[in-house]
This record gives structure tokens, C-alpha cells and sequence, in this order.
């Protein structure tokens, strides 16, 4: 079964960091492009960031660069965020998903369950 | 950064008619398209991409069309399952891939 599943979520002051994590498998995690997509509460859709196959490359969203750094390891079939400077519209389902090619430009075949991250003082 | 508007916000059927919810593109996105149902409390689930092709599983009263700047995502035979809100998503022009602001759809 193709499966991704995260964790790492929680609840955090503003300004501080955190760091999520997404496993895959059942899939050729290594060839594949990876992205994070956030849903604040009540709220649509937001592309976050993606990284390659190969993870020479990656892209943000304007909100979060400089802020978000997006990893992986292929070895450990993982994808991480790294999260720093949180903010309170930061506050988001993260959702860890899969795509179709090695680079991003293909839908969004598979989605992980979603981690809660709360940015509140 | 390509725009994506869906319409309308919120679409009301009955049980076995039709439903259609649209989406444009600030920008024409060829047919980089894809369309997602997303249920309470869950992950969204991807219905079509391309435009017009259904991902694995899905049944085949979902169906898709469009190219360039609109599209529509078509249901032809509602049923009480699918209450949900449907995002839009071009993957032509990136990054950013966008979504749309979504569509919820409610039974009657």
C-alpha cells in the first residue's frame, strides 16, 4: 500500500522552531518529487515547498523562504520541514505529499494524514 | 503567479442531479489540472488530473474538462457521499503551484 506518514507537529511559541518529518512507502520514494502542503483552520489549500528526486533542488512558497528549509534523505525514504521563525498564520495542517514525476509539475497522487502545527504564545 | 477562481463557493444539489463546479485560470495552464475532494476531518483525495483523466479508484460520474484558462468538474449522478468541498490545481507555471479557494458541495 502507498502510504506517506508524518510527524513532528505540536505546539510552539512564535519564533521558535520545528521540525516535520514524512516517511513513505510503497513506492519509489528516491524517484520522486516531494512537496508540504498547509491548510490553516477553516481555511483552502497552500502549496508550502518541494524537493526534487534527488534533492539538489527545491522551491518555496514566497510566505515561508527564508524560514522553511525542505530536506530529504533517500536512504531513510524521509522528507522533512524545517521550520524556524514561526509565526502565528503559520498555524496549519501540514500535509506531506507525493507527486507524479521527479520533478514537481505533476497532481498530487497521495497524501499523508496531516500534522497539526500550532504557533500561540 | 497563476490566480486559480473557483465557482461558486457553494453549490446545493439534490440526491441524482447534476453538479458542476467551475474553475479559471489567470493564465492559460494548458491542461495542468487537477481537481481534489476533501471530506471533514480528512486529507484531500485527488479525483482527476490532465484536466480530464480520473485517478485510480475514482468513479466514473466524476468527470473533468477544459484546457487553457477554464474548466469544470462535472458530477452527473450526486450522491450523499460526495458532500465535500473540491479544490482546483494547476501544475503548469511554478513554484508556486496554486489552488483554488474551493467549491462546497451540499446535499439537498
Amino acid at each position: 500500500e502507498v502510504q506517506l506518514l508524518e510527524s513532528g507537529g505540536g505546539f510552539v511559541q512564535p519564533g521558535g522552531s520545528l521540525r516535520l518529518s514524512c516517511t513513505g512507502s510503497g513506492f519509489s520514494f528516491s524517484s520522486l518529487a516531494m512537496s508540504w502542503v498547509r491548510q490553516a483552520p477553516g481555511k483552502g489549500l497552500e502549496w508550502v515547498s518541494a524537493v526534487s528526486a534527488s534533492g539538489a533542488t527545491t522551491y518555496y512558497a514566497e510566505s515561508v523562504r527564508g524560514r522553511f528549509t525542505i530536506s530529504r534523505d533517500n536512504s531513510q525514504i524521509t522528507l522533512y520541514l524545517q521550520m524556524n521563525s514561526l509565526r502565528g498564520d503559520d498555524t496549519a495542517v501540514y500535509y506531506c505529499v507525493k507527486g507524479g514525476g521527479s520533478f514537481p509539475g505533476h497532481a498530487f497522487d497521495i497524501w499523508g494524514q496531516g500534522s497539526m502545527v500550532t504557533v500561540s504564545s | 503567479e497563476i490566480v486559480m477562481t473557483q465557482s461558486p463557493a457553494t453549490l446545493s444539489v439534490s440526491p441524482g442531479e447534476r453538479a458542476t463546479l467551475s474553475c479559471r485560470a489567470s493564465q492559460t495552464i494548458s491542461r495542468n489540472l487537477a481537481w481534489y475532494q476533501q471530506k471533514p476531518g480528512q486529507a484531500p483525495r485527488l479525483l482527476i488530473d490532465d484536466a480530464s483523466t480520473r485517478a485510480t479508484g475514482i468513479p466514473d460520474r466524476f468527470s473533468g474538462s477544459g484546457s487553457g484558462t477554464d474548466f469544470t468538474l462535472t458530477i452527473s449522478s450526486l450522491q450523499s457521499e460526495d458532500s465535500a468541498i473540491y479544490y482546483c490545481q494547476q501544475y503548469n507555471s511554478w513554484p508556486p503551484i496554486t489552488f483554488g479557494g474551493g467549491t462546497k458541495v451540499e446535499i439537498k
